[in-house]
C-alpha cells in the first residue's frame, strides 16, 4: 500500500503566482480532504470530496483557492495569485468507502512558502 | 522539521514511564474520535479510535479513554519509547457529517532517554 502520494514537497514561490498541489489518494478510496497545517491555526479542513463530487468547500479561504478532483485516483489544490499567509503545510487525506465512522489516511504533505 | 509545536503544549516524560495525553472536545454531538500521531515532516498517523457509544479501547501499548460527560479523551502510552516523541492530535467527527474530522491543537510528547 503506497499510501497518500503528494507531490511536491516542498514549494516555494513568490508573491502572485499560481501554487498548484497534487495528490494521489489510495487506490480504492472515494473520499478525499484537503487539510491546511500552520502554527497558529492548527489543522484546518479546507475541502473535501466524495466520490469525486466536491461536498463541502467552506473551509476554502478565498476564492483564489481552488479544489478539482478529476478523477478518482488524482486532486489538485491551486491557488492563484498566492500571497505570504498562504505560507503552510498542505495536507491531502483520504477515506475508504462506505464506513463515516473511519479514520482518515494522510500524506506527508507539501511544505509551501510565499515570499 | 515541521515546527507545529512551538505553542503547543509539552509533555515530558522519563522512557519507560507511561504518558497520558488529554483532549476536550466541544461538540455533544460528536460520535467518534481518533488519536494521530505527527513525527516531523510527516502527515499525521493514526493510532487509534473509539466511538461514542463506548468508553475505553485497548491497542498495542496505547489505551483511549472517553468521559462524554465532561467531554473528554484521552491517550494513555505505556512503557512510553524515544519513538513515540511527537505531536499527538486528537480528531472528532460530527455525527450527521460526512466523515470530515474536527483537530485539536496537538500536545508535543517529549520522551527522555
Amino acid at each position: 500500500d503506497a499510501g497518500v502520494i503528494q507531490s511536491p514537497r516542498h514549494e516555494v514561490t513568490e508573491m502572485g503566482q499560481e501554487v498548484t498541489l497534487r495528490c494521489k489518494p489510495i487506490s480504492g478510496h472515494n473520499s478525499l480532504f484537503w487539510y491546511r497545517q500552520t502554527m497558529m491555526r492548527g489543522l484546518e479542513l479546507l475541502i473535501y470530496f466524495n466520490n469525486n463530487v466536491p461536498i463541502d468547500d467552506s473551509g476554502m479561504p478565498e476564492d483564489r483557492f481552488s479544489a478539482k478532483m478529476p478523477n478518482a485516483s488524482f486532486s489538485t489544490l491551486k491557488i492563484q495569485p498566492s500571497e505570504p499567509r498562504d505560507s503552510a503545510v498542505y495536507f491531502c487525506a483520504s477515506k475508504g468507502q462506505g464506513a463515516r465512522n473511519s479514520p482518515l489516511h494522510f500524506g506527508n504533505g507539501t511544505r509551501l512558502t510565499v515570499t | 522539521g515541521e515546527s507545529v509545536g512551538l505553542h503547543l503544549p509539552t509533555l515530558s516524560v522519563q522512557e519507560g514511564d507511561n504518558s497520558i495525553i488529554n483532549c476536550a472536545y466541544s461538540n455533544s454531538a460528536s460520535d467518534y474520535f481518533i488519536w494521530y500521531k505527527q513525527e516531523s515532516g510527516k502527515g499525521p498517523q493514526f493510532i487509534i479510535d473509539i466511538r461514542s457509544n463506548m468508553d475505553k479501547r485497548q491497542g498495542q501499548r496505547v489505551t483511549v479513554l472517553l468521559n462524554k460527560t465532561v467531554k473528554h479523551l484521552s491517550l494513555q502510552i505505556a512503557a512510553t519509547q524515544p519513538g513515540d516523541s511527537a505531536v499527538y492530535f486528537c480528531a472528532e467527527n460530527i455525527r450527521g457529517s460526512q466523515g470530515n474530522l474536527i483537530f485539536g491543537k496537538g500536545t508535543k510528547l517529549s520522551v527522555k532517554p
